[in-house]
């Protein structure tokens, strides 16, 4: 299947820096890649959409300003927490969409386990 | 946003029972995925379900894709320890750049 690589797989950092997670599809390349946020014992939340090339999608209640997010190239985007909060504590996880003629699926990275100290 | 209703929320079942789960959905889904997610690691595909009616097998997985195009259901069949952890469908919305509405995701303990 399609591989998707995230990093770091856990960063730790002070209350009011800048945390910045790469996501990569290694085999594939995707136009299209979402960004999603999961709390303890829940579902995964969309954060945004991010189309290569183009502005960020963001869903409902997610600052924007506060989570960026760049879609260099068909196999790298790139989310940076900005003046990161103890509240932004989470895991972060990434997906890209494959396609092939009669397949279209997103495949997941492997998370980001962010600790806002 | 909006998830689908997936139940049962858990299972707790012993070695070589088999396990069903199912999502339902108010809306019309193009494709139905399922998913499965082991501690702090990330959902790992299970099964794509792209066709109304369609009946696919990965090995003791099994899932199909509701004619209705609102259901899907997966069975495992003679379950076994690794197969523990919290399983999410997720339906395709349409016209969406591919965007996915998941499930609450069943978690599943299997005891020898």
């Amino acid at each position: 299947g399609a591989v998707v690589s995230q990093h770091p797989s856990r960063v730790i950092c002070k209350s009011g820096t800048s945390v910045k997670i790469e996501c990569r599809s290694l085999d594939f390349q995707a136009t299209t890649m979402f960004w999603y946020r999961q709390f303890p014992k829940q579902s995964l939340m969309l954060m945004a959409t991010s189309n290569e090339g183009s502005k960020a999608t963001y869903e409902q209640g997610v600052e924007k300003d506060k989570f960026l997010i760049n879609h260099a190239s068909l196999t790298l985007s790139t989310l940076t927490v900005t003046s990161a909060h103890p509240e932004d504590s989470s895991f972060y996880i990434c997906s890209a969409r494959g396609s092939a003629p009669g397949a279209d699926t997103q495949y997941f990275g492997p998370g980001t386990r962010l600790t806002v100290l | 946003g909006q998830q689908l209703n997936q139940s049962p929320q858990s299972m707790f079942i012993q070695e070589g029972e088999d396990v069903s789960m199912n999502c339902t959905s108010s809306s019309i889904f193009n494709t139905w995925l399922w998913y499965k997610q082991d501690p702090g690691e990330g959902p790992v595909l299970l099964i794509a379900l792209y066709k109304a009616g369609e009946l696919t097998s990965n090995g003791r997985l099994t899932a199909q894709f509701g004619i209705t195009r609102k259901d899907s259901f997966l069975n495992i069949s003679a379950s076994i320890p690794s197969d523990v952890g919290i399983y999410f469908c997720a339906g395709r919305v349409p016209d969406s750049w591919g965007k996915l509405q998941f499930g609450a995701g069943t978690q599943v303990v299997v005891t020898p």
